[in-house]
């Protein structure tokens, strides 16, 4: 079945240092979303892209659509101690979800 | 806030007892998907409801089974639990069963110890 692969597993940043996530499928997906998991929290939706080379902004979050449609990134610029948790991309084929395995972001203050 | 609800927040069970976890979903909404998240790894589906009918299931043995009512909340039953059922689950909530790849907004959770 369709699988996305998320890498690294694990970072750490110094606060003010960027950040960047990714995502990889073998498939052409139809849409990535991402999503953000606080510690001890529930993923909370962030964003959707849907469109071949799609680019979106929010605030210092920049969400990537590759141009084949099989790999995204999320990149933070100039971290904060507020972004620390666990980002998951994932895609949505007939309304089940398929996540990664998450990267999680540790901020040092 | 989502207007996700779900209940239990946290449950202790032993093996081989069964377990019914509950969710409300959004005002509007008439999907509603389960996952189960195990320590340190990313949710994964379980089945998902629409319109009172099961709509798609993920890898999971049929001891996980499902119901949803007419004003669209829904019930996770599981039978015979595992250690390894131990897991947050999360219910999300979304309209007409994915087919627009609409958001999913995801409840706050149920934590499940499985002794």
């Amino acid at each position: 079945g369709q699988q996305v692969m998320q890498i690294p597993q694990y970072q750490h940043v110094q606060e003010g240092e960027d950040f960047t996530t990714y995502c990889n499928s073998s498939t052409t997906l139809s849409n990535i979303q991402w999503y953000k998991q606080r510690p001890g929290g529930h993923p909370v939706f962030l964003i959707q892209l849907v469109k071949s080379g799609e680019v979106k902004k929010q605030k210092r979050l920049t969400f990537q659509f590759g141009e084949a449609k099989k790999n995204s990134s999320l990149h933070i610029t100039a971290t904060q101690t507020t972004d620390v948790g666990t980002y998951f991309c994932g895609t949505s084929n007939t309304g089940k979800l398929i996540f990664g395995q998450g990267t999680t972001l540790q901020v040092k203050p | 806030e989502t207007g996700v609800t779900q209940s239990p927040t946290h449950l202790i069970k032993t093996r081989g007892q069964q377990v019914t976890l509950r969710c409300s979903s959004q005002s509007g909404h008439n999907t509603v998907s389960w996952y189960q998240q195990a320590l340190g790894q990313g949710p994964q589906f379980i089945f998902q409801y629409y319109r009172e009918e099961e709509n798609g299931r993920g890898n999971f043995p049929p001891r996980f089974s499902g119901l949803q009512f007419p004003n669209y909340s829904s019930e996770l039953n599981v039978n015979a639990l595992e250690l390894d059922d131990s897991a947050l689950y999360l219910c999300a909530s979304s309209l007409e069963g994915g087919l627009y790849q609409e958001t999913q907004y995801f409840g706050p959770g149920t934590r499940l110890l499985v002794l």
